[in-house]
């Protein structure tokens, strides 16, 4: 499975966008870019997917690098509900949780 | 929209007992899994379930751990006997083509 590296915190003032980075640098040409988030012990959520182009849905938006060795999720207009933390994934069978980056929106 | 349950919200039990968590996917889901997370730590895989058998399990999984899915609906996980360490959150997940889609959880406490 290829493996990702990301921040293991970052703020972000509430109303600005917040832009969580993801090394992917192993990734496999046919795997997808996943992200979901954990809020406090909540279930995990799925936030968004993508392969190659960028992706945006009602949540978030995708941008994955040409090579395909980065990708940068980005909310919007973040909220004081987005505090989180933040996983980004390359495989979505068995889905291997790392540390995340846990997200702190500042009011 | 569509979701995970799960039941019960909170399991408390004494060591050594059985317990049986319970899970209703997505109706139209094939995939599920089950998943766990000790305080504090991250969220752990445990196995995942496809055309009525496991398709791939942890080391976690041993044998005091057995999903089955009894019905069209229900998808279990049981413990046989219970240990203090089995204290966790319980995740339930199913996947249709894309994404997984989590229950709320089971905080099971083991006394």
């Amino acid at each position: 499975d290829a493996k990702t590296t990301q921040p293991p915190s970052m703020d972000c003032a509430e109303g600005r966008a917040a832009n969580l980075p993801c090394n992917h640098s192993t990734i496999s040409g046919n795997e997808y870019v996943y992200w979901y988030r954990q809020i406090h012990s909540q279930g995990p959520q799925y936030i968004i997917h993508g392969l190659k182009n960028n992706e945006t849905n009602e949540m978030a938006s995708l941008i994955i690098t040409e090579d395909r060795k980065s990708s940068t999720l980005i909310l919007p207009h973040a909220t004081l509900r987005d505090t989180a933390v933040y996983y980004c994934i390359v495989r979505d069978d068995k889905i291997i949780f790392g540390k995340g980056t846990r997200l702190h929106i500042l009011p | 929209e569509p979701e995970v349950t799960q039941t019960p919200s909170h399991q408390v039990t004494q060591m050594g007992q059985e317990v049986i968590l319970r899970c209703v996917p997505i109706s139209n889901h094939l995939y599920f899994y089950w998943y766990r997370q000790i305080l504090g730590q991250k969220v752990e895989f445990l196995v995942s379930f496809y055309n009525n058998e496991i398709s791939e399990k942890s080391e976690i999984f041993d044998d005091q751990f057995s999903v089955e899915r009894p019905d069209g609906s229900n998808f279990t996980l049981k413990i046989r006997s219970t240990k203090l360490e089995d204290s966790a959150m319980y995740f339930c997940a199913s996947r249709g083509n894309g994404e997984q889609f989590f229950g709320p959880g089971t905080r099971l406490t083991v006394l």
